[in-house]
């Protein structure tokens, strides 16, 4: 069965640490990792894809990066600040099954305190 | 904008009610995707469309319904046959390939 397991589930930080949130998949047959931060309420907004054949991406203060042979992702969030605190999802699109679907980890709640 | 407008925000079902939720895309996109969402299970998908006037059921179809009859519009409705639809649900779209999936702002469903 294809599995997307987040760890840890919550994390706490002072403001300004440098902080690391995991992911691992239970298949290294993907097509893409997806990274989602969902606030309280909302929908899920896209923060980072990695592509099969890539091993990071980097969009400000966030860097993603994607080890298949492993089946591990680590999304890397520097100089954290209280607008970051909110729920990270995981999401991977294997291969072999419908092109679209996307498996989701249960997420890791991130509190960032002033 | 474009984006995924997702109607109600809150709704209430009375038992052996059926009740819809509605989703619309602006964005052009082929593929669109409903969500439900429990604390502490993640997403799960009910149903998918890539094309209109086609879809198929995910993970939990059981008790849920669609239709995809303009690409535009993707709604989902929530029979008298699921017993436990307490939950917030969302929409999604892409437009294809490897692309990130975009998300309405989500409907909570409650029994009355």
């Amino acid at each position: 069965k294809q599995e997307v397991t987040q760890i840890p589930a919550a994390l706490s930080v002072p403001e300004g640490e440098n902080l690391v949130l995991n992911c691992s998949f239970t298949d290294s047959a993907i097509y893409n990792l997806q990274w989602f931060r969902q606030d309280p309420g909302k929908g899920l907004t896209s923060l980072l894809l990695i592509q099969s054949s890539q091993r990071e991406q980097t969009s400000g203060r966030l860097n993603a990066s994607l080890d298949k042979s492993s089946g591990r992702s680590t999304l890397y969030i520097a100089a954290s600040q209280p607008g970051d605190s909110a729920t990270y999802l995981c999401a991977v699109l294997f291969s072999g099954g419908s092109n679209y679907k996307l498996t989701f980890g249960k997420g890791t709640l991130l509190t960032v305190n002033p | 904008d474009g984006g995924i407008t997702q109607s109600p925000k809150y709704l209430f079902r009375k038992e052996g009610q059926n009740v819809t939720l509605s989703c619309e895309q602006n964005l052009n996109h082929d593929a669109m995707y409903w969500y439900r969402q429990d604390p502490g299970q993640g997403l799960r998908l009910i149903y998918y469309s890539q094309i209109v006037n086609d879809f198929q059921k995910g993970d939990i179809a059981e008790g849920y319904s669609v239709s995809r009859e303009k690409k535009e519009s993707f709604p989902l409705t929530v029979t008298s046959a699921q017993k436990n639809p307490t939950a917030f649900y969302l929409c999604a779209s892409v437009p294809g390939g490897n692309q990130p999936q975009h998300f309405g702002d989500g409907t909570r469903l409650s029994i009355l």
